[in-house]
């Protein structure tokens, strides 16, 4: 069965530094995006992504924030300089389609981003 | 704007025990889209269920149970006999249309933490 795929499953850095998270979506899939959660938190919307534009965006994904789909397969979220607060669970996923009818959001393992 | 609330933080059951977890949700929207998502302790999001906002028929799926009533705006989740492998974190999520001017972001209540034991 399809799945998303994200790699790192943990990534440790320092405050200030710049990460980017790596996401596979399932190969068919038109939408997709990246959602956090903070330890013991709930999840939480970052923004979307479709016809290699963002979609929408939440108040945490500010400019330190960006994602890009690079080529046909990888879709993915760079912090540029992170912050003690930007420690979280990060979350990628992808659906079929949009449009008039919200389609299931498969989400990704997760990868787990520590800033020190 | 959307909002989910998910009133139960923990709950801790004995095996074979049945459980409902509840879920209220707000949108001004007429079309929506319920989720509901498991986070078991290895960490990734499962889906379990979608239902839309014109579809209020009960489903099943083996010990799981989805009872939709928008009348209270509830979307509960039960299982029968549960199970240890069961524990986990459930979310509820709610996604509207966007063809109608919202968005097909999940937003998610804060989970329940159900703990089955043996």
């Amino acid at each position: 069965e399809p799945e998303v795929t994200q790699t790192p499953s943990h990534q440790v850095t320092q405050m200030g530094q710049e990460v980017i998270l790596r996401c596979v979506p399932i190969s068919n899939h038109l939408y997709f995006y990246w959602y956090r959660q903070i330890l013991g938190q709930k999840v939480e919307f970052l923004v979307s992504f479709y016809n290699n534009e963002i979609s929408e965006k939440s108040e945490i994904f500010d400019d330190q924030f960006s994602v890009e789909r690079p080529d046909g397969s990888n879709f993915t979220l760079k912090i540029r300089s992170t912050k003690l607060e930007d420690s979280a669970m990060y979350f990628c996923a992808s659906s079929g389609r949009g449009g008039w009818s919200t389609d299931t959001q498969y989400f990704g393992p997760g990868t787990r981003l520590t800033v020190l | 704007a959307q909002k989910v609330t998910q009133a139960q933080t923990e709950i801790s059951v004995v095996e074979k025990e049945d459980v409902t977890l509840d879920c209220v949700y707000e949108t001004r929207d007429t079309t929506y889209y319920l989720f509901w998502y498991k986070q078991p302790p290895s960490g990734e999001l499962v889906f379990l269920i979608r239902r839309n906002s014109f579809d209020e028929q009960n489903e099943i799926s083996g010990r799981y149970s989805w009872n939709f009533q928008k009348s209270t705006s509830s979307f509960n989740f039960t299982i029968t006999a549960s199970q240890v492998v069961d524990s986990a974190v459930y979310f509820c999520a709610l996604s509207e249309a966007p063809g109608q001017g919202g968005s097909e972001k999940l937003v998610f209540g804060k989970g329940t933490k159900l703990t089955v034991n043996p």
